[in-house]
């Protein structure tokens, strides 16, 4: 069936330092994958994509990567913020139209 | 530009009792999506509208209905309302075949507490 999950609920990094989110899906249908920040009290804020063609992409302090073998899915965020502080899910579209499925989510903890 | 707007933003309601959430879409959006997301989970698909018609639906009861007006905009309605609905629940607006979704925007929910 389809399902999206995350292998750590709580990640707590020092400021400063880099932090890396995985992820892993079930449906080696899948073909898009997106990562998620939501704030409390505010919905889903998009953060970065990536298509199965890939394996890598990289945005603004921020690289995804993609490894179809083994069904799983990361995100990087490069000298973590105290703004970083959020909860992160990745999320699978397999039709860019269609519904977004999501992982129950990790929260991220900024240490000072 | 003016994002996504759910209204209310909470709301508490009794066991039994109807409720009806309000979303407005981004601007230049023609696409609806409705998520419901319990406390510490990720949120689920509920439905999705489109030319005023629901296209997609999720593992969620009848209970759960919406309508999309010509304007764009949604309700979501929930009838005989149980303790297990309260949650927040989300509006997403996209733009159909186009953008996909990168165009994918949420609004920052409806808090429905049932009591």
């Amino acid at each position: 069936g389809e399902s999206v999950g995350l292998h750590l609920p709580t990640l707590s990094v020092q400021e400063g330092d880099n932090s890396i989110i995985n992820c892993a899906y079930s449906n080696s249908a899948s073909d898009y994958f997106i990562w998620y920040k939501q704030e409390s009290g505010k919905g889903p804020q998009f953060i970065i994509d990536i298509r199965s063609n890939m394996d890598k992409r990289q945005g603004q302090r921020v690289t995804v990567l993609l490894n179809k073998t083994v069904k799983h899915l990361s995100l990087q965020i490069a000298a973590t913020q105290p703004g970083d502080s959020a909860v992160y899910f990745c999320a699978e579209n397999g039709n860019r139209d269609d519904k977004i499925i999501f992982g129950k989510g990790t929260r991220l903890h900024i240490l000072p | 530009d003016a994002g996504v707007t759910q209204s209310p933003t909470h709301l508490i309601k009794t066991r039994g009792q109807q409720v009806t959430l309000r979303c407005s879409p981004k601007s230049g959006h023609d696409t609806v999506s409705w998520y419901q997301q319990a406390l510490g989970q990720g949120p689920q698909f509920i439905f999705q509208y489109y030319e005023e018609e629901e296209r997609q639906r999720g593992n969620f009861p009848d209970r759960f209905s919406g309508h999309q007006f010509p304007n764009y905009s949604s309700e979501l309605n929930v009838n005989a309302l149980l303790l297990g609905d309260s949650a927040l629940y989300l509006c997403a607006s996209s733009l159909w075949g186009g953008q996909g979704t990168y165009g994918y925007t949420f609004g920052s929910g409806t808090r429905l507490t049932v009591v």
